[in-house]
């Protein structure tokens, strides 16, 4: 089944340690993103890469860090330099041109 | 600026019931125009989407969402609600074109059905 997968689907950690968040996705498609979720927020984006070894910060970016050494992955460090880490992150994937964004399960990052 | 505005928070309709979720937008260009959905604790999913052509698109689970571009709105419909549809739903615009593009979501609204 081709799809957008995200590990762990609850994660803890305690403050002032980094954790990463993965992403992976066949699809074959070309961008990915990292959204953040907080209840009654929406959506705002953290990161986005359209193409390997390329990415652009998204209107929240401070306290975070991407990597896009493959095609198919787009893993998230929540560094301890971000103020409130606790939230609900979600992944998602685009083939260009489709203008289409597909979504991830989400992982729910717990800092105690 | 781009911005989504979905002005109803919360709303709850009786099962069988019509519904229609507000979404309206600020945008430059010709929007492409977006509603997904999210059930508690889940990933998003695409109901349906609006890039040119004809205003009334149809989705999944039934719904359909009209574009109009005179009240930059994109509302979204369904005739006779399912306890199912019991769900956050987000309306988005996406900002595509040249280098850059990225989804503007609203805040969302959220759907109570009375059984």
């Amino acid at each position: 089944d081709g799809g957008i997968t995200q590990s762990p689907k609850y994660l803890f950690r305690k403050e002032g340690q980094n954790v990463t968040l993965s992403c992976e996705q066949n699809l074959n498609h070309d961008a990915m993103y990292w959204y953040r979720q907080d209840p009654g927020q929406g959506l705002r984006l953290i990161y986005y890469s359209q193409i390997v070894n390329d990415f652009q910060k998204g209107d929240i970016a401070e306290g975070y860090s991407v990597s896009r050494e493959k095609k198919e992955s787009f893993p998230l460090t929540v560094t301890s330099a971000q103020k409130n880490p606790t939230a609900f992150y979600l992944c998602a994937s685009m083939r260009e041109g489709l203008n289409t964004q597909y979504f991830g399960p989400g992982t729910r990052l717990t800092v105690l | 600026a781009q911005s989504v505005t979905q002005p109803d928070i919360h709303i709850t309709v009786s099962e069988g019931a019509s519904l229609e979720l507000r979404c309206n937008y600020s945008y430059g260009a010709t929007p492409y125009l977006f509603w997904y959905v999210q059930s508690p604790g889940q990933g998003l999913q695409l109901l349906l989407k609006y890039f040119s052509g004809d205003t009334l698109v149809q989705g999944i689970k039934g719904f359909e969402a009209e574009f109009k571009r005179s009240q930059s709105s994109f509302n979204l419909r369904k005739p006779s609600v399912h306890w199912s549809d019991a769900a956050e739903h987000f309306c988005a615009v996406g900002t595509y074109g040249g280098s850059q593009g990225n989804l503007i979501f609203g805040k969302g609204t959220k759907l109570s059905v009375k059984p």
